[in-house]
């Protein structure tokens, strides 16, 4: 099937570390996608990690690939307020080539002052 | 380096009206996409051109749903009839394109910010 699955919500307190998970059914998947979406605004790409590939890390993003589970996480270190807002796991497929995404449903986080 | 443009922001219309939508991708980029995201949920593309030519309208209801991209460049999509359930936003996207034998070639997609449609 093409599901691509997320909670749906998470609450976190400024400062704590937040972790959103994600699971993709493709194993095929060659990349795969963490977009942040403000209310109001378009999909702003956070980061992405290939296939190959089991953790990325940038600044305060951490990614974490399990390509057997077919689990992907996101964590975001010291969580501001700012990181308020929803955020979606997409997978792109080798078999398409031709840049397609498959979204999850996204997951509100809320941060807490 | 101006990003994705779409209008109108916001439309709202009746049942059965037709409704245009305008996107007018970052200069240079081959790859144009169409999204719905129907609210709580993720985009779901309609469609996608590579320059003036569909690579995949699978998800698009052709029955009420057309796009076009003539010249490449900047691209419509319009709804004709409107029903109920059409009622969501509208994303618009756009990249460098799809490399000739770049299997599983990365093809960052640049999201505009959208058009909320509203079929009352």
């Amino acid at each position: 099937g093409e599901d691509v699955e997320q909670s749906l919500f998470l609450s976190v307190r400024e400062g704590d570390s937040s972790v959103i998970n994600c699971t993709y059914t493709d194993s095929s998947s060659t990349y795969l996608y963490w977009y942040k979406q403000e209310p109001g605004a378009g999909l702003q790409l956070l980061t992405y990690i290939f296939s190959n590939m089991d953790m990325k890390q940038d600044q305060r993003l951490t990614v974490l690939l399990n390509k057997k589970d077919k689990h992907l996480s996101l964590r975001i270190a010291d969580t501001q307020t700012g990181d308020s807002a929803i955020y979606f796991c997409a997978e792109s497929r080798d078999s398409s080539n031709t840049g397609k995404l498959i979204f999850g449903q996204g997951t509100t986080l809320q941060v807490k002052p | 380096e101006a990003g994705v443009a779409q209008s109108p922001r916001y439309k709202i219309i009746e049942k059965r009206q037709s409704v245009a939508f305008w996107c007018n991708p970052i200069s240079g980029h081959a790859t144009l996409y169409w999204y719905q995201q129907i609210l709580g949920q993720g985009p779901k593309l309609l469609i996608q051109f590579q320059n003036n030519g569909v690579v995949d309208d699978s998800q698009l209801p052709k029955d009420r749903f057309s796009a076009e991209r003539l010249k490449g460049v900047d691209s419509t999509l319009k709804i004709q009839p409107a029903k109920l359930e059409d009622s969501a936003v509208y994303l618009c996207a756009s990249s460098l394109g799809i490399l000739a034998g770049g299997r599983g070639t990365y093809n960052e997609q640049f999201f505009g910010p959208g058009t909320r449609l509203t079929v009352l």
